[in-house]
């Protein structure tokens, strides 16, 4: 049972371009789930997917924020024109079944700079 | 709204005592609580979880919490750290959407 898994793992852009990052879920995790850490806080949640239907939108921090699950396993998280604010660990998370009682299993993370 | 609290950035522990890392939540309903630990420039690991029924936990790697419906608390627990335990420790809360709600995280340090 290999973990979740996300590309790249590190990424350096300069304001004003596109990133798209990927996250492979735990095969047969129904449920996808995409987070955002900045320095000192806790994982904030930003959008998830019950197999390829995007369930939960208004988390998305802008409209520059995108994210894709096509055929209900890997998904993407995109982010237009990026932002300094945008620098950040982008973490990825899968679970079984959806509900709150649910364990989520998380990847490494993406962790982005913008400059 | 569904949160946790953690109320202190940093624990320090010396190897081989007791370690406690506090958690209090705010839910409506019944609590689905969780610990998760953090490695430097790493993903999230699952330590354990209450759902319900016993209130002392049994997770990962030694640790245990107790959850506490009268303090509204789930504090993480270790007889004997290691410094190996040294690491960035989130609670956090299971949300009406399947997401989970995180605390701020508590640094935890073990010192030998």
């Amino acid at each position: 049972d290999t973990g979740v898994s996300q590309d790249p793992r590190h990424k350096i852009t300069k304001r004003g371009q596109n990133v798209t990052f990927r996250c492979d879920p735990i095969s047969e995790h129904n449920r996808l789930y995409w987070y955002r850490q900045t320095l000192g806080q806790g994982p904030e949640f930003l959008t998830y997917f019950q197999n390829e239907a995007q369930l939960e939108k208004s988390r998305l921090l802008s409209d520059r924020f995108s994210a894709e699950r096509p055929k209900g396993s890997f998904s993407t998280l995109e982010i237009q024109r990026t932002e300094q604010g945008d620098s950040a660990m982008y973490l990825c998370a899968s679970s079984s079944r959806g509900g709150p009682e649910e364990t989520q299993y998380f990847g490494p993370g993406t962790r982005l700079l913008v400059l | 709204a569904q949160s946790v609290a953690q109320p202190e950035d940093q624990v320090n522990v010396a190897e081989g005592n007791p370690l406690t890392v506090k958690c209090t939540y705010s839910v409506s309903g019944n609590p689905y609580l969780f610990w998760y630990v953090q490695y430097p420039n790493r993903g999230l690991q699952f330590l354990l979880k209450y759902i319900t029924g016993d209130n002392l936990v049994k997770g990962s790697y030694g640790f245990e919490a107790e959850f506490n419906k009268s303090q509204t608390s789930f504090h993480l627990k270790k007889p004997s750290a290691l410094v190996s335990d040294s690491a960035l420790y989130f609670c956090a809360v299971g949300g009406s959407q399947g997401n989970l709600i995180f605390g701020k995280g508590t640094k935890l340090s073990v010192k030998p």
